[in-house]
């Protein structure tokens, strides 16, 4: 049964820092995996989505990569902003409708 | 910009009654899931639907039903609300994945449902 950990659950850094989120999975046999945002009381907004055949995507200042044979992806976010604030969570596709989500990182970059 | 639109933010209901969820997306999108996300579980999938009137089972379906008789709107039900039916909803819509390459979900605001 497929598994998806984030860690750390919270983080709070210095506006301007570059930063680094984590996402680990059990099983390698995914076909995407989907870093979304969430501000508090809303929805998610789709950031980034990683095919099982690419290594990374790129969108402004966020970077995703993905190594399958680790079970591992990461989301760098370059010289952060308040407006950064928010929690961030991981999904592991596995075709079809089955997503599976991490509990998320929560996010807090202070002025 | 894809729009996922459900019908309110809020709403209270009692125990027992019949509650209509609905959503409603702008985009063409064969793929519609209905999720609820309560804290230290997550989002958990309740059901998906590929095209008008199909539908899949997701992780937790019980004392839940849906229904999808156009392609924009998927609606979830709940038979006769239950306490531990209070959580937060969230609708998602995406296109079908073309040739090897998968489609971004795409999410609505939430539903956060009371049932007292």
């Amino acid at each position: 049964k497929q598994e998806v950990t984030q860690i750390p659950a919270a983080l709070s850094v210095p506006e301007g820092e570059n930063l680094v989120l984590n996402c680990s999975f059990t099983d390698s046999a995914i076909y995407n995996l989907q870093w979304f945002r969430q501000d508090p009381g809303k929805g998610l907004t789709s950031l980034l989505l990683i095919q099982s055949s690419q290594r990374e995507q790129t969108s402004g200042r966020l970077n995703a990569s993905l190594d399958k044979s680790s079970g591992r992806s990461t989301l760098y976010i370059a010289a952060s902003q308040p407006g950064d604030s928010a929690t961030y969570l991981c999904a592991v596709g596995h075709g079809g409708f089955k997503t599976i989500f991490g509990a998320g990182t929560r996010l807090f970059v202070k002025a | 910009d894809v729009k996922v639109t459900q019908s309110s933010r809020y709403l209270v209901k009692r125990t027992g009654e019949k509650v209509f969820l609905e959503c409603v997306q702008d985009m063409d999108h064969e793929n519609m899931f209905w999720y609820r996300q309560d804290p230290g579980l997550g989002l958990r999938l309740i059901y998906f639907s590929y095209d008008v009137k199909m539908k899949e089972k997701g992780d937790i379906p019980e004392g839940y039903s849906v229904s999808r008789e156009k392609k924009e709107r998927f609606s979830l039900i709940l038979e006769s609300a239950s306490t531990n039916q209070t959580s937060m909803y969230l609708c998602a819509s995406s296109l079908r994945r073309r040739s090897t390459r998968d489609q971004p979900q795409h999410f609505g605001d939430g539903t956060r449902l009371s049932i007292l």
